[in-house]
């Protein structure tokens, strides 16, 4: 079946340092793949998406570019906040129909 | 526009008890879905609902009951409560197959 495998944390890191933290995916046909962060105390929020291979997902900074050829998803951004502190999931949804399968999240802390 | 709520946001159970956790949504999105997150282990699947009276099984669904009457509510039963149940529990939603799922703040539910 559909799996997500996410790199382990906890990511800790000093304000303005650059953030990756690695996705790959098994999965059949062509998934949509997304990054969703929770904060603490909250749900999960949709960070941004890619829909097909080679779409670059971007949002507050964020980015991330489906690449099929390595079934990779990775998350980046050039300069942490510590506001940026949260859970990382990434996700996969299968070509048809409705689910989601996450990985395990990953937590970063950023420190001023 | 209130997106997802799930009531309560905090629950302590007696083993053997039953509940239901509640979830409502204002977006007229078809697709609902319950998730449990644990920790080291993401969010895993329970129940989904592709459309009122329209329920199926995810990944982790014993213990759980679904009903979906009408397309803003979505109902999670338990129906004897079980340590194993611990767990914070999220509800989801999306409009259409491409789009982001929307999720709810989540109910931490304890089962002593």
């Amino acid at each position: 079946g559909d799996s997500v495998t996410q790199m382990e944390g906890p990511v800790t890191l000093s304000e303005e340092a650059c953030l990756t933290i690695n996705c790959t995916y098994t999965a059949t046909g062509y998934p949509s793949l997304f990054w969703y962060v929770q904060y603490p105390g909250e749900g999960l929020q949709l960070l941004l998406k890619a829909t097909k291979a080679d779409d670059k997902g971007s949002n507050k900074g964020f980015e991330a570019t489906y690449r099929k050829e390595t079934t990779s998803f990775h998350l980046e951004k050039g300069s942490v906040q510590v506001s940026d502190s949260a859970v990382y999931f990434c996700a996969l949804k299968e070509t048809s129909g409705s689910r989601l399968t996450f990985g395990e999240g990953t937590q970063l802390t950023v420190n001023p | 526009n209130a997106g997802v709520t799930q009531t309560p946001k905090f629950q302590v159970l007696k083993t053997g008890q039953s509940m239901t956790l509640q979830c409502a949504q204002d977006m007229n999105h078809e697709y609902m879905s319950w998730y449990r997150q644990d920790p080291g282990m993401g969010l895993r699947l329970i129940h989904y609902s592709v459309g009122a009276g329209i329920t199926d099984q995810g990944e982790v669904p014993n213990g759980y009951n679904v009903s979906r009457s009408t397309t803003e509510d979505f109902p999670l039963r338990l129906l004897s409560a079980a340590p194993s149940q611990t767990s914070v529990y999220f509800c989801a939603s999306r409009i259409d197959t491409v789009g982001g799922y929307t999720f709810g703040s989540g109910t931490r539910l304890t089962v002593v």
